[in-house]
């Protein structure tokens, strides 16, 4: 799988969006950008998956560049309980299964 | 049920002691993935079930660690003989045959070998 490089952490004002960027420089073709969240405590939680298009959920949206080197997740009013690692992978659909994290991004919105 | 269920929440076990962690994955889902994360790591891939096809084992990190999938459902993943560098959250996760999206996780089994 393609690496990925996030920044360790960011604060986010609540009420504000939240733009999360992720590095991807080595993603293949047939790869695709997956986010996921870990609130403290819990386990991981599926947010948004994207392959070239920008994607749009009940969640968040997924802003992928042209050449998709890299991405951005955008939470658009971040609230107090949407503080958690944000984890950005590249994996091959389907049948792709073992998903490996890295350090993610620490986001943690304040009041 | 309405999400996967781990049981215990915690666990602590003095090492050299066998534990069996317990997964319900949601109803229908076919394929169920154990993971683990020990602390201020990332995510390791374990073991993955995928209906009545042969298990992928190749995550496993020893022979002491095993896993069974009963009826399709409920799966039991083993440690034998914990040492303390097992001492993680174990996680379950199942998803629908053939999910291109992600999976739903269950809250983990926090495992201590003291």
């Amino acid at each position: 799988d393609a690496k990925t490089t996030q920044p360790p952490s960011m604060d986010c004002a609540e009420g504000r969006a939240a733009n999360l960027p992720c590095n991807h420089s080595t993603i293949s073709g047939n790869e695709y950008v997956y986010w996921y969240r870990q609130i403290h405590s819990q386990g991981p939680q599926y947010i948004i998956h994207g392959l070239k298009n920008n994607e749009t959920n009940e969640m968040a949206s997924l802003i992928i560049t042209e050449d998709r080197k890299s991405s951005t997740l955008i939470l658009p009013h971040a609230t107090l309980r949407d503080t958690a690692v944000y984890y950005c992978i590249v994996r091959v659909s389907s049948n792709d299964y073992k998903l490996s994290f890295g350090a993610g991004t620490t986001v943690t919105v304040r009041a | 049920g309405a999400g996967v269920s781990q049981s215990p929440s915690n666990k602590v076990t003095e090492k050299g002691k066998d534990v069996e962690l317990r997964c319900d994955p949601i109803s229908g889902h076919t394929a169920l993935y154990w993971y683990r994360q020990s602390l201020g790591q990332g995510l390791e891939f374990l073991i993955y079930f995928q209906g009545n096809s042969a298990p992928d084992k190749s995550g496993l990190p020893s022979d002491r660690f095993s896993a069974e999938r009963t009826g399709g459902s409920v799966s039991t993943l083993t440690i034998q003989r914990t040492q303390q560098e097992d001492s993680a959250v174990y996680l379950c996760a199942s998803s629908p045959a053939g999910a291109a999206y992600g999976y739903t996780f269950g809250s983990g089994t926090r495992l201590t070998v003291v």
